[in-house]
């Protein structure tokens, strides 16, 4: 069973701060997804990485996949209230399934 | 485009009813998903449809069946509701273009169980 871990849980920060979620796992994925979530509603994708090393940017957030593919990580440059939501990474194995295993999220609250 | 369309968006059952979760998308994906959404718990997989004709168990598929209409319909049904169905569920879709998975959602039903 292919596991992703998520950290922090939880994170709180003032606006125009910078922050940094993660996401780890023990297994290899051919694709890794970052959503993003608002209450009430369904996730929204943000980026799909698929090659180790990977690096790619949207506006603030930059987002990188490991070389080894089994982990990835999400940066926000001088975060704003509208950032505040619940980050979700989501790995793809491959196959013709096309399952993807979602990691718990991260809640951020960007306060003014 | 409408993208990922779920009804109903609320609903109360007691113990013992059934009802039918509908799902419809408008992008031609061959892939469809149902996922439930609990506290702590994240998104996890109940079943999934690879392709039209094809349907398969998830994570957690106890207490539910599917249907894959057509192509752009996935319905969600559960004969008799549990306490511990109580969750919001979303359905999904995919293109299934490897490696990218990528997966579309709707906006979700929340069920409350009495």
């Amino acid at each position: 069973t292919q596991l992703l871990e998520q950290s922090p849980q939880f994170l709180s920060i003032q606006e125009g701060e910078n922050l940094t979620v993660y996401c780890n796992s023990s297994s290899v994925f051919s694709s890794l997804q970052w959503y993003r979530q608002e209450p009430g509603e369904g996730p929204v994708l943000l980026v799909t990485v698929v090659t180790g090393g990977e690096v790619k940017k949207l506006k603030r957030l930059t987002f990188q996949f490991g070389d080894a593919r089994k982990d990835s990580s999400l940066h926000i440059t001088a975060a704003q209230p509208g950032d505040t939501g619940l980050y979700l990474c989501a790995g793809g194995s491959g196959g013709s399934n096309y399952k993807l295993t979602f990691g718990k999220g991260t809640l951020l609250t960007v306060n003014p | 485009n409408a993208g990922v369309t779920q009804t109903p968006k609320f609903q109360v059952l007691k113990t013992g009813q059934s009802m039918t979760l509908q799902c419809a998308q408008d992008m031609n994906h061959n892939s469809m998903y149902w996922y439930r959404q609990d506290p702590g718990m994240g998104l996890r997989l109940i079943y999934y449809s690879a392709s039209e004709g094809t349907t398969d168990k998830g994570e957690v598929p106890n207490g539910y069946n599917v249907s894959r209409l057509n192509k752009r319909e996935f319905s969600l049904r559960l004969e008799s509701a549990a306490p511990s169905q109580t969750s919001v569920y979303f359905c999904a879709s995919s293109a299934a273009l490897a490696p990218y998975n990528e997966q579309f959602f709707g906006p979700g039903t929340r069920l409350t169980v009495l």
